[in-house]
């Protein structure tokens, strides 16, 4: 149990065009979703916080309208990286937060993104 | 400042020898903590946990980690490394009471030798 999926597992995109990831939850309810992101070599950070039906929380130093973050349901999250650039490319992970469990986040295995 | 460390950014064991990875941090509310492995290109998945009660907390794959109040640490130890233990892995902390956000360490690079 507690399986994090995430789609794609990698992605290509031009220059300034948008793409879509998604977070899904399969066999749990996520009233909390994470997501992080990781360069070659280090270590993740955190993105912003998603909340089933309400806004998501950003950190400190994230874009919001360049990372647009929708937590439509209990077992889904997307990130849409908006007019991306080569800059952006990276590893997306998100995880998610078992509303039935203490603290423990299920991670998913995360998305490569590459723009060109 | 909340924060999380690993001292040892990479380290290199031979086959079969003993493993410690350290991970010490600064929180000011009662943590709870984790330690997570990632294979190359992978996602996260979790060695063991400590919320509350028995300090030494057995894990998969035969790791097993001691938290120690008195020195902020939660370090990771395996008696016997195996070739497929090569990864990266990551400590993480959080806090009762907040979002539940996770800060992680740098992680530490796992290196076994034949």
């Amino acid at each position: 149990g507690a399986v994090v999926s995430q789609h794609p597992s990698w992605v290509i995109c031009k220059s300034g065009t948008s793409v879509k990831i998604e977070c899904r939850s399969l066999d749990f309810q996520a009233t909390t979703m994470f997501w992080y992101r990781q360069f070659p070599k280090q270590s993740l950070m955190l993105m912003a916080t998603s909340n089933e039906g309400s806004k998501a929380t950003y950190e400190q130093g994230v874009e919001k309208d360049k990372f647009l973050i929708n937590h439509a349901s209990l077992t889904l999250s997307t990130l849409t990286v908006t007019s991306a650039h080569p800059e952006d490319s990276s590893f997306y992970i998100c995880s998610a937060r078992d509303r039935k469990g203490a603290y423990e986040q299920y991670f998913g295995p995360g998305t490569r993104l590459t723009v060109t | 400042a909340q924060s999380v460390t690993q001292p040892d950014i990479h380290i290199t064991v031979s086959e079969g020898a003993s493993l410690e990875l350290r991970c010490n941090y600064s929180y000011g509310a009662t943590p709870y903590l984790f330690w997570y492995v990632q294979s190359p290109g992978q996602g996260l998945q979790l060695l063991l946990k400590y919320f509350s009660g028995d300090t030494l907390v057995q894990g998969i794959k035969g790791f097993e980690a001691e938290f120690k109040r008195s020195q902020s640490s939660f370090n990771l130890r395996k008696p016997s490394v195996h070739w497929s233990d090569a990864a990266e892995y990551f400590c993480a902390v959080g806090a009762y009471g907040n979002t539940g956000k996770l800060i992680f360490g740098q992680g530490t690079t796992l290196q076994v030798k034949p």
